[in-house]
């Protein structure tokens, strides 16, 4: 147990529709992750907020969103979903940032039909 | 941006026989991390390494940071099947999150 909770962990819905997919970080980590992983492909990253702030921006597209509230949990909104969007969706959380190693949680698996 | 490659992409072998990742950069690495993902599991973090030929041991798998700091290795003597799996490697460079390869994906025959 990573002790970085995902919720849901599947999540069906169809294209055009908006999901949010929740992340609660490791008990005193502060910066949170968010990667997305499709099938037979690495892990992209997309996000990183560390104590609320927005600390780094990958690969995320304009219909994709997120914040960190002041308990820490984060929140990813993915909107106007395509077909491509449908992926394995990763939170990770680490103590601070940079070079600290990254405890990831169960992801959320997202299916567009 | 910072690529690192990772060969082979995917590795079949028998159980008992050696297994070998490399991490390839054209830059500098800061440090590399390595994790390994089971099949429908996440990624855990397995070890990092920070100095120039550093090499670190966890039973039977050994890893090793090149001289140059651009290509790191990660090695499993005698494979098991528990060893099956995708292994990233990971570049951090301080204050920037990690840049994952696209791993390597074993699969042990027993």
């Amino acid at each position: 147990d990573s002790g970085v909770t995902q919720t849901p962990k599947h999540l069906i819905t169809a294209t055009g529709q908006r999901v949010t997919l929740r992340c609660s970080p490791r008990s005193g980590d502060l910066s949170v992750y968010w990667y997305q992983q499709s099938l037979d492909q690495g892990l992209q990253f997309l996000i990183q907020y560390y104590n609320g702030e927005e600390r780094a921006k990958g690969n995320i597209l304009e219909r994709f969103s997120a914040q960190q509230f002041p308990d820490l949990h984060s929140e990813l909104n993915l909107s106007s979903l395509e077909l491509g969007d449908s992926a394995l969706y990763f939170c990770a959380s680490s103590r601070v940032g940079g070079d600290q190693p990254q405890h990831f949680g169960d992801g959320t698996r997202l299916s567009i039909l | 941006g910072q690529q690192v490659m990772q060969i082979p992409q995917y590795q079949h072998v028998q159980e008992g026989e050696d297994f070998t990742t490399y991490c390839n950069s054209s830059t500098t690495l800061s440090n590399i991390q390595w994790y390994k993902q089971r099949p429908g599991g996440h990624p855990v973090f397995l070890i990092q390494l920070v100095k120039s030929g550093e090499v670190k041991k966890q039973k039977r798998l050994t890893f090793q940071f090149g001289e140059a700091k651009k290509n790191s290795s990660l090695h499993i003597t005698a494979t098991q099947t528990t060893d099956v799996g995708t292994y990233f490697c990971a570049d951090t460079s301080g204050n920037t999150p990690l840049v994952f390869g696209k791993g390597t994906r074993l699969s042990v025959i027993a």
